[in-house]
């Protein structure tokens, strides 16, 4: 079955701008959550949604939002770009099943200038 | 709080070499534990998991990890350590369906010849 796929791979905004990710997960997985990786921070929860539902969130100003779409299809938004929100992003696919782990596309890099 | 604590920011090893990488967990309940592997520019995938039973856990690649509770440890180990390991690895808790998995901060691996 496919993968968790991320998209777009690459992206540069400039600062101020917004921008919007796209995550679609695993056939039949109903729970998407989202993760900021820089060299700083290392790997942060975002947030996490489940049937259309934010269901956890990690500690993320208010620019940082997200939805889920009916089939699951999950997308993140950032408003006001700043340098600093510049990130791989990872999205993780869970089936909310007993004894799973995520599963991870392979990221959209973020570049703000 | 939950957390994870990888103590080495990076490891070198000599081809052919046993590996061991450590990781500490902090979790108020019985912990769901994984560790990943993240190629450059790469999403994260699956190397184990241990959720119940025989602490040692075998995984991908030849990789295994021991869980021990006394010591709120899980630490990775590979008896022979080949070129094509070189990556970051990163030691996770999590809860069953896998979603808000917490990271630990990534240890990286080289491999000299």
């Amino acid at each position: 079955k496919a993968g968790v796929t991320q998209t777009p791979r690459y992206l540069i905004k400039t600062r101020g701008q917004q921008v919007t990710l796209s995550c679609s997960p695993i056939s039949g997985h109903r729970s998407v959550s989202w993760y900021q990786q820089t060299p700083g921070q290392g790997l942060q929860f975002l947030f996490e949604y489940f049937s259309e539902t934010q269901r956890n969130k990690g500690n993320f100003p208010g620019r940082f939002s997200g939805r889920q779409f009916s089939n699951s299809r999950s997308e993140m938004n950032v408003s006001t770009l700043e340098l600093g929100d510049s990130a791989l992003y990872l999205c993780a696919s869970n089936s909310d099943s007993l004894n799973t782990e995520a599963f991870f596309g392979q990221g959209t890099r973020l570049t703000v200038v | 709080a939950q957390s994870v604590t990888q103590p080495d920011i990076h490891i070198t090893v000599s081809e052919g070499a046993s590996l061991e990488l450590r990781c500490n967990y902090s979790y108020g309940a019985t912990p769901y534990l994984f560790w990943y592997v993240q190629s450059p520019g790469q999403g994260l995938q699956l190397l184990l998991k241990y959720f119940s039973g025989d602490t040692l856990v075998q995984g991908i690649k030849g990789f295994e990890a021991e869980f021990k509770r006394s010591q709120s440890s899980f630490n990775l180990r590979k008896p022979s350590v080949h070129w094509s390991d070189a990556a970051e690895y990163f030691c996770a808790v999590g809860n069953t369906g896998g979603f808000k998995t917490i990271f630990g901060a990534g240890t990286r691996l080289f491999v000299k010849a």
